[in-house]
């Protein structure tokens, strides 16, 4: 157990409906990530947060993907209007500081099935 | 563009032999390198890193190369153990954006009892 939860573990949805993940981070641990990994695949970027300021977010979060962390503590990723392609491993991470040599704590991810 | 890519998907050894996980990178630009050991089930976990200042930086049982001539990244393991059974990802961030880890696609490491 790395100190960084997060609910649901697995999720399965209909194409079109929204979806919400939570991640807790390791708790005096100012950065999040967000990560979506597909299978046999590395984790992509997604989006970061330093405190509760959104600071980057790739290309691969369309207008679909919203995330939030509104307390600078937990945080939540929302898919709205799910489609086949979302179908995947989503991960969170948190870390204490900026920089390079600076540890990131994964959690075990919400598998997220769209059928 | 910035791609992270690895030699080969799995490797098999036999326990306690040493194991050798390659990467190459394309991104010049990157100057911070991470490998990751996935196991299955569980989020990637931090093993060791290097900058790119630096051509060798060794841990317990693991020793990260770095040949920045030619784009090389290596995860050395020795004594391969059951429990290092797992996928292995090589990493790298640029100074502009340590927070974006840029992920390679993995090798499966199996280890033979």
């Amino acid at each position: 157990d790395t100190g960084v939860s997060q609910d649901p573990r697995h999720k399965i949805t209909k194409r079109g409906q929204n979806v919400t993940f939570r991640c807790d981070p390791i708790s005096e641990h100012n950065r999040l990530y967000w990560y979506r990994q597909t299978l046999g695949q590395g984790p992509e970027f997604l989006t970061y947060f330093q405190n509760e300021a959104q600071l980057e977010k790739s290309r691969l979060l369309s207008d679909r993907f919203s995330a939030e962390r509104p307390k600078g503590s937990f945080s939540t990723l929302e898919i709205q209007r799910t489609e086949q392609g979302d179908s995947a491993m989503y991960l969170c991470a948190s870390s204490l500081s900026q920089g390079a040599g600076t540890e990131a704590f994964f959690g075990q991810g919400t598998r997220l099935t769209v059928v | 563009g910035e791609s992270v890519g690895l030699h080969l998907p799995t490797l098999s050894v036999q326990e306690g032999d040493n194991s050798i996980i390659n990467c190459a990178y394309s991104n010049s630009a990157s100057d911070y390198f991470i490998w990751y050991k996935q196991e299955s089930g569980k989020g990637p976990q931090f093993i060791i890193d290097i900058r790119s200042n630096m051509d060798k930086r060794q841990g317990q049982r693991v020793t990260v190369l770095l040949n920045k001539t030619v784009k090389h990244l290596s995860l050395q393991i020795a004594a391969t153990q059951p429990g290092d059974s797992a996928v292995y990802f090589c990493a790298e961030t640029k100074k502009t954006s340590y927070d974006k880890v840029i992920f390679g696609p993995g090798t499966s490491l199996s280890v033979i009892p």
